[in-house]
């Protein structure tokens, strides 16, 4: 099956800095590539996502990037802001068959 | 608010019970799945329903579980037999094609 592997577990950024997360993937039939913020106590947020035919997207400060050669994809977030601390988490899905979650990300932002 | 609806979002419970968890997705998604996630893990797909047809099953934990979605509506996921190692966060998601979004999730302690 899948396996997705994601680093680092815990980023600590200075406030207006970048922080970049970045994911592995077995499957090379994975074709749907999202990303998950999860505050405390609280369902997984869709942030941002990808599909196996573009190789990067933006909106606004998050961005994502797809490298389907190598099976990896990072997220990028420019000019951290506090509410952007949270546990981020990447994952794969081929076809209809479910997610598959990295273990996440703790992102902490620095004032 | 016509996000994903979880209930109930906590539950105790003592083992050997039973328990029934509930999910309304948003109304005009077909896709319905269900997750769980222990602390520090990223969410692990159990099952999912196109309509009314659970199309992925092998996936759940155990025979003990067991996820129903009568009329292609709400969907209940029912854990028989608690046990301490069920103790979990249990998430719904619903999807129109293939964003999935996330509902608050249900937390479940086994005492």
């Amino acid at each position: 099956g899948e396996n997705v592997e994601q680093h680092p577990s815990t980023l600590s950024v200075q406030e207006g800095d970048s922080a970049v997360i970045k994911c592995t993937y077995s499957d090379s039939a994975s074709n749907y590539f999202p990303w998950y913020k999860q505050e405390l106590g609280k369902g997984p947020q869709l942030i941002i996502d990808i599909r196996s035919n573009v190789g990067e997207k933006k909106d606004q400060r998050i961005a994502v990037t797809l490298n389907k050669t190598a099976k990896h994809f990072s997220l990028h977030i420019t000019e951290t802001q506090p509410e952007d601390s949270a546990v981020y988490f990447c994952a794969t899905e081929r076809g209809a068959d479910g997610l598959t979650f990295g273990k996440g990300t703790h992102l902490i932002i620095q004032p | 608010d016509t996000g994903v609806s979880q209930d109930p979002r906590h539950k105790i419970t003592k083992r050997g019970q039973n328990v029934t968890f509930r999910c309304d997705p948003i109304s005009e998604h077909n896709r319905l799945y269900w997750y769980r996630q222990t602390l520090g893990q990223g969410p692990e797909f159990l099952t999912y329903f196109q309509n009314e047809a659970q199309l992925e099953k092998s996936r759940l934990l155990s025979d003990r579980f067991s996820a129903e979605r009568p009329k292609g509506s709400f969907s209940t996921l029912e854990i028989q037999r608690t046990e301490q190692g069920d103790s979990a966060m249990y998430l719904c998601a619903s999807s129109p094609v293939t964003e999935a979004f996330f509902g608050q999730g249900t937390r479940l302690t086994v005492v």
